[in-house]
């Protein structure tokens, strides 16, 4: 199973608005709503941001959406703050495997 | 809220095995599914395997198999990996990640446990 393509880096001035791309296929991101996105900081463990395509866990910010066309899903993070500045992960149910894809990982800079 | 406590830092030599274990509290390893996902250093996100609700079976990454092992203590409310046959490139922070039951996503996660594989 490959990984699904992410950019490896994007970056934003504080208060923009920046996306980030999640591209698999018709066996993963294409065929099923079960994208996820995780924020990453420096040594610690990802935390769940946004499940299901576009749907936020309690207490995250609204400021982080998901969306997804075809085999491409993505993340908005709007209104960028420094504290947002972490590496980003997706991930998608497979036809092949359960939960077993995870996207290269982006890494979002707050310039 | 769940919870998820992970076992502490491991230094092994190529060839042995490891056993990471992660505890849960605040719901019991019955209303979860657990998976294991790990982390190579300055490297991405690696699933290694997981519950699947559907058959009631676990299922490993192909790359994994014959090589890990996923067990759970329901009377402890605690789940193990064992990795066998180490070597260097298996030196990794290793999570545990849970959900609910039919859950698609990985919504808590253990604080990882760093296993160094040196000789």
């Amino acid at each position: 199973q490959s990984a699904l393509t992410q950019p490896a880096s994007v970056s934003g001035s504080p208060g923009q608005s920046i996306t980030i791309s999640c591209t698999g296929t018709s066996s993963d991101v294409g065929g099923y709503n079960y994208v996820s996105w995780y924020q990453q900081h420096p040594g610690k463990a990802p935390k769940l941001m946004i499940y299901d395509v576009s749907n936020r866990p309690s207490g995250v910010s609204n400021r982080f959406s998901g969306s997804k066309s075809g085999n491409t899903a993505s993340l908005t993070i709007s209104g960028l703050q420094a504290e947002d500045e972490a590496d980003y992960y997706c991930s998608s149910y497979t036809s092949s495997s359960i939960l077993g894809v995870f996207g290269t990982g982006t890494k979002v800079t707050v310039l | 809220q769940v919870q998820l406590v992970q076992s502490g830092a491991e230094v092994k030599k190529p060839g042995a095995s490891v056993k990471v274990s992660c505890k849960v509290s605040g719901y019991t390893l019955t209303e979860l599914s657990m998976h294991w996902v790990r982390q190579a250093p300055g490297k991405g996100l690696e699933w290694m395997g997981g519950f699947d609700p559907e058959d009631g079976e676990t299922i490993y990454a192909q790359k994994f198999q014959g090589r890990v092992t996923m067990t759970e203590d329901t009377s402890t409310d605690t789940a193990y990996m064992e990795l066998s046959s180490l070597r260097s490139e298996d030196t990794a922070v290793y999570y545990c990640a849970t959900g609910a039951l039919y859950s698609r996503s990985f919504d808590y996660w253990g604080q990882g446990t760093l296993v160094t594989v040196s000789s």
